[in-house]
């Protein structure tokens, strides 16, 4: 079964500052995987996906930025936060035709 | 675009008891998977239950099933005996079907199940 990891588990940030949060998976290979962002008491909101190395798309433009420098290796950035930044971001992993995505623990970002 | 909609803002269920959460949603397409993840307050996303639209059989895990009427375009979560620990967040999500291509899962707003003795 699949392990998502994500680092750090809370970060505070000033306004302006840049970002790098950091999404691993283990127990798969090749695996599509997801950002998503989720504001407080609500549903969780996709930002990037990508299905491999290097391909990376964008469900909303906004201030951040993703990459996918390894197969289980999945980053999101930010060169200049703002206070909408603020919130908790998940990774999420799918591997094969059950279509089922699994999640890490989360970063609770805030910016101040 | 599809929609997902849970109008059960809150729920609360005696330790035991037997809760239903509901979920409505609007799609064109015809092949499609549903779920619900249970969020606690850790909040990390945990996958509860999932459905196959072309599959007529609710799905079951344990305590945990569906009642997925495809032409209603509902899917609503039952948990039986519940127990303290489920207490948390409950969304339903809706992902397209698609082979070999990635695609997000929409969710709905989330109902909180309270648990009480």
């Amino acid at each position: 079964s699949q392990t998502i990891h994500q680092w750090p588990a809370t970060l505070v940030q000033p306004v302006g500052s840049p970002l790098s949060l950091e999404c691993t998976v283990e127990g798969t290979s090749n695996p599509n995987l997801y950002w998503y962002r989720q504001a407080a008491g609500r549903g969780l909101q996709l930002l990037f996906y990508s299905v491999g190395i290097g391909q990376i798309s964008s469900e909303v433009p906004q201030n951040l930025s993703a990459s996918r420098p390894q197969d289980r290796q999945f980053i999101l950035s930010s060169k200049k936060l703002l206070l909408s930044d603020s919130g908790f971001y998940l990774c999420a992993s799918e591997r094969g035709s059950s279509y089922e995505q699994y999640f890490g623990p989360g970063t609770r970002l805030t910016v101040t | 675009a599809q929609t997902v909609t849970q109008s059960q803002p809150e729920m609360s269920v005696q330790e035991a008891e037997t809760v239903t959460l509901s979920c409505t949603y609007d799609t064109s397409e015809s092949d499609y998977y549903l779920f619900w993840y249970k969020q606690p307050p850790s909040r990390q996303m945990i996958l509860v239950i999932r459905q196959e639209a072309y599959k007529q059989q609710n799905a079951t895990e344990n305590r945990f099933s569906v009642n997925f009427q495809k032409a209603a375009k509902s899917f609503s979560l039952k948990i039986s005996d519940s127990q303290l620990g489920d207490a948390a967040m409950y969304f339903c999500a809706y992902r397209r079907a698609n082979t070999g291509t990635a695609s997000k899962l929409t969710f709905g707003t989330g109902t909180r199940l309270q648990v009480t003795l």
